[in-house]
């Protein structure tokens, strides 16, 4: 079964600062990767997601995510931080073809004015 | 158009009780998924339908819970004799198709907040 790690519980940033999450996954075959993000009192909406290609994949708001497959790993980045990306960021994995996702337990990001 | 609609957005139970969760997907969606998330925590997977049929219930943690799509649209998760431990957020997502979800992103509701006491 695939399993989701995200190392970083709560992160505090200033605006403007970059912005690194951690993503590590255990699983052995062919995988899809997601960033879904979930602002205050919002449902989890998809941030980004890899499935094939360039395994640099950028999604909205100016975040992109690596995926490192020797590494087992789909970190999320952003050069520079704004207050409106205070939310709650999951990582998630499935294995391609199968129906259900796996998430991280989520990182809280809060990003001081 | 409008998005996945839950309700209730809350519900407070007695241990015991009977509890149904009401899930609306975006119309025209196939792929339905519930998912529940306790405090801290990630989504859990729960149950999959592929229009009315429930093809993976792997998920759910034990007789108490139940799902159903009838008509391939509206979907209900049932809780029976509610325990403490199955407070959380249930949250539902569709998606367009039956592809790999990489093709085709699952759309999450509010999600109901369920409290047992």
């Amino acid at each position: 079964a695939q399993s989701v790690s995200q190392h970083n519980h709560h992160v505090i940033l200033s605006e403007a600062a970059s912005l690194e999450l951690g993503c590590n996954y255990s699983y052995g075959g062919t995988v899809n990767l997601f960033w879904y993000v979930q602002y205050p009192g919002q449902h989890l909406q998809l941030l980004l997601k890899y499935f094939s290609g360039d395994p640099l994949v950028k999604g909205i708001k100016g975040f992109e995510a690596e995926f490192i497959k020797s590494k087992f790993s789909f970190n999320l980045r952003k050069p520079s931080v704004q207050w409106s990306d205070t939310a709650e960021y999951f990582c998630a994995v499935n294995a391609a073809g199968a129906n259900n996702l796996f998430f991280g337990t989520g990182t809280r990001l809060t990003v001081i004015p | 158009g409008a998005g996945v609609s839950q309700s209730p957005r809350y519900k407070v139970a007695k241990r015991g009780q009977d509890v149904a969760l009401r899930c609306d997907p975006i119309s025209g969606h196939v792929s339905l998924f519930w998912y529940q998330q306790a405090l801290g925590q990630g989504p859990e997977f729960l149950t999959y339908f592929q229009n009315e049929a429930q093809l993976d219930k792997s998920g759910l943690p034990s007789d108490r819970f139940f799902a159903e799509r009838p008509e391939g649209s509206v979907s209900t998760l049932k809780i029976q004799r509610t325990q403490q431990e199955d407070s959380a957020v249930y949250l539902c997502a569709s998606s367009l198709v039956l592809a790999g979800l990489g093709y085709s992103p699952l759309h999450f509701g509010n999600g109901t907040r369920l409290t047992v006491t």
